[in-house]
């Protein structure tokens, strides 16, 4: 059974430029997550999906940034126009769809994104 | 404002010998604990969690200890070894508008010496 699987690992993008993240949740799982890392901080949640709805978006950038995990394929999130400050390890995390609010989050390896 | 803090940003310890790793948070609405370890280049990997209704769960190797009138959890590693070198996340949640969603700590990097 394949775990979360994220990809691109890297990603190199210059300022100005779209970036696409993809994630694909453990099999059977339907609820996704998505976290920031900045350099020496914690991982920061962005926003919560399931299927086709995005649950809870607190985390989220007001502007530039958006997420959908559609019926069909892998999760995504999208940052427009990045900026240097984008620059972070983005990490997926799925969860069973019936799971208890408490259930373990199983996360992806991540995906490193560098703005020049 | 960090909600959950882990004070100690690295921490070596000796093969064989107990690693203690500690955390705090502020938020009393908190009421289930996390710990993830994480090796560079992959993601964090659930470790041990606790319910704010208990004090003390074991795993093998790994306890967590929570102190809820102190605001404190801690992870005991007992003995360490030099596998368990990696970053430690200590994470808090509470349901929120219809979903637990975890507070992360920035982490401690721990390292077991041979």
């Amino acid at each position: 059974n394949a775990g979360v699987m994220q990809n691109p690992r890297h990603l190199v993008r210059r300022r100005g430029q779209e970036a696409r993240l993809r994630c694909s949740p453990m099999k059977g799982h339907s609820h996704v997550y998505w976290y920031r890392q900045l350099p020496e901080e914690g991982l920061k949640f962005m926003v919560y999906l399931q299927k086709e709805n995005i649950i809870d978006e607190s985390g989220m950038p007001k502007e530039r940034f958006s997420a959908e995990f559609p019926k069909e394929g892998p999760s995504i999130l999208r940052i427009q126009q990045v900026v240097r400050g984008d620059s972070a390890a983005y990490f997926c995390a799925s969860s069973p769809p019936t799971s208890l609010p408490k259930e373990t989050q199983y996360f992806g390896p991540g995906t490193r994104l560098l703005v020049l | 404002d960090q909600q959950v803090k882990q004070n100690s940003p690295s921490l070596s310890v000796q093969e064989g010998r107990i690693s203690i790793l500690n955390c705090d948070y502020t938020n009393s609405m908190f009421d289930y604990f996390l710990w993830y370890k994480k090796y560079p280049a992959e993601g964090p990997t659930f470790l041990i969690s606790i319910s704010s209704i208990k004090d003390k769960n074991e795993d093998g190797r790994f306890t967590v200890f929570l102190n809820k009138s102190a605001k404190h959890l801690s992870l005991h590693i007992v003995p360490s070894q030099p596998g368990d070198s990696a970053v430690y996340f200590c994470a808090a949640s509470a349901m929120s508008g219809g979903s637990y969603i975890p507070t992360f700590g920035r982490g401690t990097s721990l390292i077991v010496h041979p």
